[in-house]
């Protein structure tokens, strides 16, 4: 079955640590993003990702950082520069060649810092 | 700007009641119009879609019509069920460039 893996489930990390959220899809898509979540804030974009070697901010990448090396994976750090870490963190999927064509989640990360 | 507003929640509604949640955007050029629903600690799964004006997008019971005229996109369902509980999105989408709404969490009792 095509999809969106994201690993963890469940991360928990110390204040002061950087730490790397996985993303992988195996839907052949060329664009990707990462998106936060927060109770009663919808979704804020952090990165997204057009092509391979390619990336952009979004609404709220400070203290976030992203890299795109292959199409099928699009890993998300979280600094220590981030001040209020704690969050679910949501990656997606799109195929850039379809017109307005619908993003595909996973089932999000959800990290706690202390 | 581009922007979506959806109906403040919670909503509760008993099972086989007829549900609405409002949602309206704001948009230059032929936005694409969502909606998606989010289970608790799962991620948003499309439920249904729209792309051009007057068409009506369709689910799992759920519909809704894009309305140009009124720049609305209104989720619809004439009897919920327990199981249809859940945290829903409404979207829209220029190329790819995504734009949700806040939520609207439905809780449906028996």
């Amino acid at each position: 079955d095509g999809g969106i893996t994201q690993s963890p489930k469940y991360l928990f990390r110390k204040e002061g640590q950087n730490v790397t959220l996985s993303c992988e899809q195996n839907l052949n898509h060329d664009a990707m993003y990462w998106y936060r979540q927060d109770p009663g804030q919808g979704l804020r974009l952090i990165y997204y990702s057009q092509i391979v070697n390619d990336f952009q901010k979004g609404d709220i990448a400070e203290g976030y950082s992203v890299s795109r090396e292959k199409k099928e994976s699009f890993p998300l750090t979280v600094t220590s520069a981030q001040k209020n870490p704690t969050a679910f963190y949501l990656c997606a999927s799109s195929a850039r060649d379809s017109y307005n064509s619908p993003l595909h989640f996973g089932n999000g990360t959800r990290l706690t810092v202390t | 700007g581009n922007s979506v507003t959806q109906m403040e929640g919670p909503v509760t509604l008993s099972e086989e009641a007829f549900l609405t949640i409002n949602c309206t955007y704001t948009a230059t050029g032929y936005p694409s119009l969502f909606w998606y629903v989010q289970y608790p600690g799962e991620g948003l799964q499309l439920l249904l879609k729209a792309t051009k004006a007057d068409d009506k997008g369709s689910n799992k019971g759920f519909e809704a019509t894009y309305r140009k005229e009124t720049t609305s996109f209104h989720l619809e369902k004439g009897s919920v069920q327990v199981s249809d509980s859940a945290v829903y999105f409404c979207a829209r989408a220029t190329g790819n460039q995504f734009y949700f709404g806040t939520g609207t969490s439905l809780t449906v009792i028996p």
